[in-house]
């Protein structure tokens, strides 16, 4: 399976709002509701922003929001903040008990 | 609070067994699924596999010629292990409690670099 397609970088004012869309095929994204998201700052480990294309877990600011439409999956950030410039990966259920990640993008906040 | 925490050797040589394990404090591992995800330098993210509590694993089609997860629950740990190592394998080794996505992952150890290198 290959990795999900994601822009390799996007960026916004603070304020503005930014959507980071995942594009993978009917076998991963487009078959299954079980998008989930996740930042990461350099060194850091990963933190879920979002599950089930579009669940937030507890302590991540409404902020943040997923969507999907066919084989696309997004993730929105509204009202960018500092804090908000990092690495953002998704990742579908791909059937038969295996995953795919998508190959990440980075956010800056100018 | 669920900690969890990798542990093994930073260095392997090519063609040798990359092993490491995870200790999980603060929480059961009973009854929960736990996964390995690594992460190349400069790289993103990659699924290697999980298991759950009762032994079922499954695995990444491209390393499943390679790689193995076991748990044992009478010392909070499960393990991963990876034949024939070449450089590509380099990479930040993460343990985290969950599956990728359906739920996703909460919980991440701090990650280990294992380095193929001879």
């Amino acid at each position: 399976q290959s990795a999900l397609t994601q822009p390799r970088s996007v960026s916004g004012s603070p304020g503005q709002s930014v959507t980071i869309p995942c594009t993978g095929t009917s076998s991963d994204v487009g078959g299954y509701n079980y998008v989930s998201w996740y930042q990461q700052h350099p060194g850091k480990a990963p933190k879920l922003m979002i599950y089930d294309v579009t669940k937030r877990p507890s302590g991540v600011p409404d902020r943040f929001s997923g969507s999907k439409s066919g084989n696309t999956a997004s993730l929105t950030i509204s009202g960018l903040q500092a804090e908000d410039e990092a690495d953002y990966y998704c990742c579908s259920y791909a059937g038969k008990y295996t995953y795919v990640f998508g190959i990440g993008t980075k956010v800056t906040v100018l | 609070q669920v900690q969890l925490q990798e542990s093994g050797p930073g260095l392997v040589k090519p063609s040798e067994t990359l092993s490491l394990t995870c200790t999980v404090s603060g929480g059961s591992i009973s009854g929960y699924y736990w996964s390995w995800i690594r992460q190349p330098p400069g790289k993103g993210l990659e699924w290697i596999g999980y298991i759950y509590s009762s032994g079922s694993a499954y695995y990444d089609p491209s390393l499943e010629s390679r790689v193995a997860i076991s748990v044992d629950t009478s010392k909070s740990q499960f393990s991963l292990t990876l034949r024939s190592v070449t450089p590509a394998d380099t990479a930040v080794y993460y343990c985290a409690r969950g599956k990728p996505s359906l739920t996703g992952v909460v919980y991440w150890g701090q990650g280990i670099l294992a380095t193929v290198s001879s």
